[in-house]
């Protein structure tokens, strides 16, 4: 069973447009995370949800919002995609905001 | 603030041995080390919860220095399975910060 997964695997897309990625995890945790690696595989956070609420936004774009339906869910949306945007987009998991993080798949997004 | 990993690169033969540093610049409440094989997603390989701890877990292992807020990861008689980049992630005030990672290529 996959404990944190990721839709799409692959994201094409031109710039301008918008686009979701989803996460979903069936490890009952609490928190959900997105973070973004870019080509040199700096790893950083965006956004950490706990229990369904935002706790730590970092200074990413509005363009960003991440949406979490439930606790095993966390969303995330993009409009008007930009260059700079393309980076693989892992969601993870924790029990709580101090604990192990178990990462999905990634989401490979390329903005043409 | 992301911590800083210690070396970059690191190319070892296998049974070698290889220490890769993190440090803070300011105070840690915890550290995790994570290792990336390229094309998938890290994956944990151990917490450090408080000053002067060790953990390891077959021939890795790991040290806190809450003082000095560093962290070191120990690759001992390594294998071709090590190969990888490690992430050194700083836990203060519930937000995770990664280094920039180490790359370890171990050969034959």
């Amino acid at each position: 069973d996959t404990a944190v997964s990721q839709t799409p695997k692959y994201l094409v897309t031109q710039m301008g447009n918008d686009k979701s990625i989803k996460c979903e995890q069936n490890l009952g945790h609490d928190t959900m995370y997105w973070y973004k690696q870019d080509s040199k595989k700096f790893l950083k956070i965006m956004f950490s949800y706990n229990n369904k609420e935002l706790i730590i936004n970092e200074t990413v774009p509005n363009r960003f919002s991440p949406k979490s339906p439930d606790k095993a869910h966390l969303n995330l949306h993009i409009n008007s995609l930009e260059l700079g945007d393309s980076a693989v987009y892992f969601c993870a998991s924790s029990l709580g905001r101090q604990e192990t993080q178990y990462f999905g798949p990634g989401t490979r997004l390329l903005v043409l | 603030q992301q911590p800083v990993q210690s070396p970059q690169a690191v190319i070892l033969r296998e049974g070698e041995d290889a220490v890769i540093n993190c440090s803070s610049s300011k105070a840690l409440y915890s550290v995790h080390w994570y290792r990336q094989k390229h094309g998938e997603a890290p994956v944990f390989l151990m917490i450090l919860l408080k000053g002067g701890e060790q953990k390891g877990h077959e021939k890795i292992s790991a040290s806190f220095n809450e003082k000095k807020q560093q962290s070191s990861l120990y690759l001992t008689a390594s294998q071709l399975s090590y190969s990888g980049t490690y992430f050194c992630g700083t836990e203060n005030t519930y937000k995770l910060s990664f280094g920039a990672g180490t790359t370890v290529t171990v050969r034959a």
